[in-house]
């Protein structure tokens, strides 16, 4: 079965702390990883698209890599203003299904 | 440009009774899905439509519906509704196909009660 599962659970980390969000997949013929932020009580808000093992992208303190085994996705001197929740999804071989999604890593940024 | 919009933001229904959901896609996008969030279990994928038409469905029963209309706004109904269906309700739309980034609305926060 496919399975998208995301480390650690929850994160607090003081203001200008780095890190790294993890995302481990095992899925056959993927066809997409997808990284989203979600404030509570309101929707995704997607972040990034990584199509192939050895692509990253980046957004202001964000980064996010692939293996072909996970994804990363690193918080470079963060905000308190990145705190949120983290969602990493996949779409499999096929794009016939929705996406599959972690159940997220739950980030507190400490002034 | 306006993003994915749903309706109602809340609604509050009893158990047994049906509920309607409503969604209108970014201007564009064809392609919408529907998921469910339920405390405590994430995202779960709930349908797909492209073109006016259900491409794919997840691991939910037939009581969980919904249609696509010409413009591509859509709706999810929910038959014989179950406490276990209180949930947030998210709509996301895509450009179509199945190579797309999907965007998603604010949702609707569904209460059984």
């Amino acid at each position: 079965e496919d399975q998208v599962t995301q480390s650690p659970e929850a994160l607090r980390l003081q203001e200008g702390e780095s890190s790294s969000l993890n995302c481990s997949y095992t899925v056959s013929g993927l066809r997409g990883l997808f990284w989203y932020r979600q404030d509570p009580g309101k929707g995704p808000e997607f972040l990034f698209t990584l199509y192939s093992a050895g692509e990253e992208k980046e957004k202001e303190r964000l980064k996010a890599t692939l293996t072909k085994k996970e994804s990363f996705l690193h918080i470079t001197a963060p905000k308190p203003e990145d705190s949120a929740t983290y969602l990493c999804a996949v779409r499999i071989g096929g794009g016939a299904d929705g996406l599959t999604f972690g159940k997220g890593t739950h980030l507190i940024i400490q002034p | 440009e306006a993003g994915v919009t749903q309706s109602p933001t809340h609604l509050i229904k009893t158990r047994g009774q049906q509920a309607t959901l409503r969604c209108s896609p970014i201007s564009g996008h064809t392609s919408v899905y529907w998921y469910q969030q339920a405390l405590g279990l994430g995202l779960q994928f709930l349908l797909w439509y492209d073109e006016g038409e259900e491409r794919n469905r997840g691991n939910f029963p037939p009581r969980f519906s919904g249609r696509q209309f010409p413009n591509y706004s859509s709706e999810l109904n929910v038959n014989a509704l179950e406490l276990e269906d209180s949930a947030l309700y998210l709509c996301a739309s895509s450009l179509g196909g199945a190579s797309y980034e999907q965007y998603f609305g604010p949702g609707t926060r569904l209460t059984v009660t």
